[in-house]
């Protein structure tokens, strides 16, 4: 079993919707998480991260992390073809120098 | 400011040749990463440099690789000889250490390496 789950997608809305990406998982260690933004044929880009559990909002994205459930959201207002792109979570324990990152789900929002 | 830059942006090679792909971390950070990106096992760190010393190489699958930073703006992962599944995007990371709390890591745009 992966450290971090992540469902692949492909996930399509329409220009406007909500949009809700998640990841799962099993390292009780895990303090530090975050979203990255992978755009076709480019590095990954960060986008949000958070420390612990709670909320982090930032213009249309809420970052959320719930430890007891070992889960953490993300998610995307009035989302926008701009936003079609793979999204990766990625997570660390508060010491550790390296990430531990999910496949990362393929978004696509249509016109 | 000049992002974390990789080269060569395209590799394409035949089986049982070596393969060096380079890469130039972002001014004054002092941690540098190498990651690989497959679509089946997604994004695996594969080596970790702490000003330029190798921290954790437990991710090189074998010994036909290996990473070396001779100096603070440079690195190098070499495949020797290469084999056709190491075929992927090879992505280097750099960040800088901070008092406290996350450093985010910064990404190049990738080496699409493809082993004939």
């Amino acid at each position: 079993q992966k450290e971090v789950e992540q469902d692949p997608g492909p996930l399509s809305v329409p220009e406007g919707a909500i949009v809700s990406l998640n990841c799962t998982y099993s390292n009780s260690a895990f303090q530090y998480f975050m979203w990255y933004r992978q755009y076709s044929r480019k590095g990954p880009e960060l986008l949000m991260y958070t420390y612990s559990s709670g909320n982090k909002e930032d213009g249309r994205f809420t970052a959320q992390v719930d430890k007891s459930s070992k889960y953490i959201s993300l998610f995307i207002r009035d989302s926008q073809p701009s936003d079609s792109a793979t999204y990766l979570c990625a997570m660390k324990a508060g010491t550790a120098s390296k990430l531990t990152f999910g496949t990362g789900t393929r978004l696509q929002v249509t016109l | 400011d000049a992002g974390v830059i990789q080269s060569p942006r395209h590799e394409v090679t035949e089986m049982g040749q070596e393969v060096t792909l380079r890469c130039k971390p972002i001014s004054g950070h002092d941690y540098l990463f190498w990651y690989r990106q497959t679509m089946m096992r997604g994004l695996e760190l594969l080596i970790y440099f702490n000003n330029n010393v190798p921290i954790d190489d437990s991710g090189m699958p074998e010994d036909r690789f290996s990473a070396k930073m001779p100096n603070a703006s440079f690195s190098t992962l070499k495949i020797q000889p290469s084999e056709p599944r190491d075929s992927a995007v090879y992505f280097c990371a750099s960040s800088l250490t901070r008092f406290r709390g996350n450093q985010p890591q910064h990404f190049g745009d990738g080496t699409r390496l493809s082993i004939l």
